[in-house]
C-alpha cells in the first residue's frame, strides 16, 4: 500500500509568514508523529497524535508551532511568522498496531523549509 | 529513552559485511533496540528491531549480547545504496513512544 505521504516537499518562506505543512499517513495508522531534523543532525521530536488527540506536545519548540489532526487522518502542521531558525526538514511518521507489526514508525519523505 | 553511542563513520567496501556497532548500556528491561536509516534526503527507514534475541529479516541482522548493553548491525552484502545514515535507538514497544535519535553512524559503501 501508499507509504507516508508529505506536502509540499519545498517550501520557501520570507520570515514572518506562516507556513502549513501537510501529512498523509499509512492508512488505519493511529499514531502519527512529527519531527523537525536541522541540517547535519538526527529528526527531534515535536510531537504525538493518538487518532484525533494530541496526547504530547512537548517537543514543540514555541507557542508559533501548532499541529492538528481533525479526522484522526490528515495532519497539519502550522507555524505561525516564520523565522530564520525554523529552517529545517519537517517528518511526519505513522505506525500502528497492523498484523506483524511492533509499533516501528514509517516515514515520510518530508518538507524541506528554508525561511528567507 | 536509555541512551545510545555509535561511531560516526564507517567505511564498508561493496559486497562485503558491514557490521554496525552500538552501546546502550542503560537499557531497561522493557527497552527493545531498534535499528532506522537514512539515505541522503529521505526520511528515516525502519530496519529491525529486537529485545533479546538475535533477529533477521530480508534487511539486515541485529545481534543482541547476552547482558543486553551492547547490539550489532549487520548488512550482510553490503551495495552502494547502503550509504546512509544509521541509527541506533532504544524505546519501550509502545503506540506514544517516540524515536530518540542520535547522532548515528555515516555508513560508506565503497566501489
Amino acid at each position: 500500500g501508499a507509504g507516508v505521504s508529505q506536502s509540499p516537499r519545498y517550501k520557501v518562506a520570507k520570515r514572518g509568514q506562516d507556513v502549513a505543512l501537510r501529512c498523509d499517513p499509512i492508512s488505519g495508522h493511529v499514531s502519527l508523529f512529527w519531527y523537525q531534523q536541522a541540517l547535519g543532525q538526527g529528526p527531534e521530536f515535536l510531537t504525538y497524535f493518538q487518532n484525533e488527540a494530541q496526547l504530547d506536545k512537548s517537543g514543540l519548540p514555541s507557542d508559533r508551532f501548532f499541529a492538528e489532526r481533525p479526522e484522526g487522518s490528515v495532519s497539519t502542521l502550522k507555524i505561525q511568522r516564520t523565522q530564520q531558525e525554523d529552517s529545517a526538514v519537517y517528518l511526519c511518521a505513522s505506525s500502528g498496531r497492523l498484523a506483524g507489526s511492533f509499533y516501528e514508525q514509517y516515514f515520510g519523505p518530508g518538507t524541506r523549509l528554508t525561511v528567507t | 529513552d536509555a541512551k545510545t553511542t555509535q561511531p560516526p563513520s564507517m567505511d564498508c567496501a561493496e559486497g562485503r559485511a558491514a557490521n554496525l556497532p552500538c552501546n546502550h548500556s542503560t537499557i531497561s528491561g522493557n527497552e527493545y533496540v531498534y535499528w532506522y536509516r537514512q539515505i541522503h534526503s529521505q526520511g528515516p527507514q525502519y530496519i529491525i528491531h529486537g529485545l533479546k534475541n538475535n533477529e533477521t529479516n530480508e534487511m539486515a541482522s541485529l545481534i543482541i549480547t547476552e547482558d543486553r548493553k551492547s547490539s550489532t548491525l549487520i548488512l550482510p552484502h553490503a551495495t552502494l545504496r547502503d550509504t546512509a545514515v544509521y541509527y541506533c535507538i532504544v524505546r519501550v514497544a509502545d503506540s506514544g513512544s517516540r524515536l530518540t535519535f542520535g547522532e548515528g553512524t555515516q555508513l560508506t559503501v565503497n566501489p
